[in-house]
């Protein structure tokens, strides 16, 4: 069974940063392109980022990129975001999604159940 | 990267088929066979219920089916079930390497 673990979401001051991770077990890791996705509270899911399964490829939404960072470790089976300079408006449960087996980076398939991220003074 | 464009909301009674559409431009539903279905229940994780703009994953009941005409995908659910309440995003992928979700569909069980 996919099983995908997300932690390190909380409360956070504008300006600052932190780092959420994602475990997956119950699959090869280190075969799929992964997502991270957020939802704002009461709002919509809204892509965040992308990574190919090597870390080789990463790409971003418009309104994170240049403060938010991707990253994987195979070797553990993790995935990583990166958020720095927060603003009120990444206030929301970050999920991480894995890909479809199609390999196509464009077909999230299997999701968490999201960590908080809440920024706020 | 504006949202797909998804009707607010949508209702039907147990039994009856219902369908919602997808809006987007070439430049994304029109351009590429990536097109998902996702079902999200309240406080819950979305599920993939269509993917590839057709394609059902194993598990996912034959009432739900997808297809796509020119820049506006659909999803239909025949036979609807009070479980099938729920929110439905579309999403795909677009000519900026990156994806774009709908804005979300509430579906109702009269």
């Amino acid at each position: 069974e996919v099983q995908l673990v997300e932690s390190g979401g909380g409360l956070v001051q504008p300006g600052g940063s932190l780092r959420l991770s994602c475990v997956g077990s119950g699959f090869t890791f280190s075969n799929h392109w992964m997502h991270w996705v957020r939802q704002a509270p009461g709002k919509g899911l809204v892509w965040v980022s992308r990574i190919k399964s090597d870390g080789s490829t990463k790409t971003y939404a418009d309104s994170v990129k240049g403060r938010f960072t991707i990253s994987r470790d195979n070797a553990k089976n993790t995935l990583y975001l990166q958020m720095n300079s927060l603003r009120a408006e990444d206030t929301a449960v970050y999920f991480c999604a894995r890909d479809g087996p199609g390999l196509s980076g464009a077909d999230p398939d299997s999701w968490g159940q999201g960590t908080l991220v809440t920024v706020s003074s | 990267q504006s949202a797909l464009t998804q009707p607010a909301s949508v209702s039907g009674s147990p039994g009856q088929s219902i369908t919602i559409s997808c809006t987007g431009t070439n430049s994304d539903v029109g351009g590429y066979k990536y097109v998902s279905w996702y079902q999200q229940h309240p406080g819950k994780a979305p599920k993939v219920m269509i993917y590839d703009v057709s394609n059902r994953p194993s598990g996912v009941s034959d009432r739900f089916s997808g297809s796509k005409s020119g820049d506006t995908a659909s999803l239909t659910i025949s036979g609807l079930q009070a479980e099938d309440e729920a929110e439905y995003y579309c999403s795909s992928y677009s000519s900026s390497s990156t994806l774009v979700f709908g804005g979300g569909t509430k579906v109702t069980v009269l």
